[in-house]
């Protein structure tokens, strides 16, 4: 099984839908989660980090289920700039930080 | 605001030549990283620094890989003969910590290194 496994896609939705992504992760031990955001030869940037209780940031909701080991980041009325592909990144032990392949996301108008 | 910056941006290099990638990680940052990202592929773990020393390292980061902290800014990579294979992006990341929110990775711009 993958370390961090995400559905690649892509997903192609009109502007103002909502669209979510899942993301497992393999490492049962893992301490931290987060989002982030890479635009086309771009480097990776943080979106948002996963916590426990769930979080929001404007348009997006991230959730973690460490039962089922499994992430999600929900993102509502999509903005032609929403357009990119998302990485599920896990730290596991240590100072490890794994990516998931991402999944591509395009927003038509 | 702070940023994590690379040299070169990009470096084309011959088969079998030693190439150095540089990177000054933010000032504060303790952790370091290096990954990197095969044009189309996901981005890959390659090895983490800290307190002078790897911490982990992938199985991609074999003997013909090595980093280094030379001084209090710069934290290299080494990539001693290159083979075609190693042609990607390569990143370079700091953290302030392992842990929580304050253990998110702050990317540089990547070097983009083309062996012919």
């Amino acid at each position: 099984r993958k370390e961090v496994e995400q559905d690649p896609g892509p997903f192609n939705v009109p502007e103002g839908a909502t669209v979510a992504f899942n993301c497992t992760y393999s490492n049962s031990a893992s301490q931290s989660f987060f989002w982030y955001r890479q635009d086309c030869r771009k480097e990776p940037k943080l979106l948002m980090s996963v916590y426990s209780s769930g979080n929001e940031d404007g348009r997006f909701t991230a959730q973690l289920n460490r039962a089922s080991q499994y992430i999600s980041l929900l993102i509502r009325d999509s903005k032609l700039s929403d357009s990119a592909t998302y990485l599920c990144v896990v730290k596991g032990s240590a100072s490890k930080i794994i990516f998931g392949s991402g999944t591509r996301l395009s927003i038509r108008p | 605001e702070p940023e994590v910056t690379q040299t070169p941006s990009h470096q084309v290099t011959q088969m079998g030549q030693e190439v150095i990638l540089r990177c000054v990680p933010i000032s504060n940052h303790l952790y370091f990283y290096w990954y990197r990202q095969i044009l189309g592929q996901k981005v890959e773990f390659l090895v983490s620094f800290y307190n002078n020393e790897i911490s982990e390292k992938s199985e991609i980061f074999d003997d013909q890989f090595s980093v280094e902290r030379p001084d209090g800014s710069n934290f290299t990579l080494k990539i001693r003969s290159t083979k075609l294979e190693d042609s990607a992006m390569y990143f370079c990341a700091s953290s302030e910590a392992h842990g929580g929110a304050a253990g998110e990775l702050f990317f540089g711009e990547g070097s983009r290194l083309t062996v012919l």
